[in-house]
């Protein structure tokens, strides 16, 4: 069992709908991420949250609107999204050092994903 | 720049059959390595990690991966598979901030 967990598992979605994905982890991590898998690829990195606060924006599209409303929740919103945007996308969480200095070799806690379909 | 190859895109194997998956990287910087295994339809585990001391480090499930700098590299090995261990293999480079960059992946097949 892994210990983020991500809801749902699978979305199949228009490309006029708005949905969100969430995230949750009780590791008391307060780095959390979001990456984007396509098939038979590394992950992607989309968005870093530290702190509760957006650190990393990979130039992503604005069709997508990460949230992070507390230190263990993570969203990601989605709306008027393209097919080329099908993929698994991960959630990942990580320790963050006292001091708030950079993650020195923290592993990523990944959650199972959620299998995302856009039609 | 910072980046991580995985020379063998597919690896297969017969089971009980020793592996190795190699991963090299390119780093101007102290670097923080680690291994990664995804199973059909799952997230990443981590599998072990380099992050300094003994270049030789092992994971519970029978896998070591040895830190060569001299020879920039990183690769993973089992002295005998069993077919659980079928997945796909991620080699990651910490880079700066919270930021890892991954190989391409390796595919390792056990088979019967």
């Amino acid at each position: 069992d892994t210990e983020v967990t991500q809801t749902p598992k699978h979305l199949v979605m228009g490309m006029t709908n708005k949905k969100s994905l969430k995230c949750e982890q009780h590791m008391g991590h307060r780095a959390m991420y979001w990456y984007k898998q396509k098939a038979k690829k590394p992950p992607e990195l989309m968005f870093v949250y530290s702190y509760e606060k957006l650190s990393i924006n990979e130039s992503v599209p604005s069709r997508f609107s990460p949230e992070c409303p507390n230190s263990s929740l993570l969203n990601l919103h989605l709306h008027a999204l393209q097919p080329e945007d099908s993929a698994l996308y991960l959630c990942a969480s990580s320790q963050l050092p006292r001091d708030r200095g950079p993650r020195v070799g923290s592993p990523l806690h990944f959650g199972n994903g959620t299998r995302l379909t856009v039609t | 720049a910072q980046s991580v190859t995985q020379l063998d895109s597919q690896v297969p194997v017969f089971e009980e059959a020793p592996v190795e998956l190699r991963c090299n990287y390119s780093s101007s910087v102290s670097v923080y390595l680690f291994w990664y295994v995804q199973y059909p339809n799952q997230g990443l585990q981590l599998l072990l990690k380099y992050l300094s001391g003994s270049t030789l480090v092992e994971s519970i499930n029978g896998f070591e991966a040895e830190f060569n700098k001299s020879q920039t590299s990183f690769h993973l090995r089992k002295p005998s598979v069993h077919i659980s261990d079928t997945a796909e293999y991620f080699c990651a480079l910490e880079t700066s901030g919270s930021r890892l960059t991954f190989g391409e992946g390796t595919q390792l097949t056990v088979n019967p």
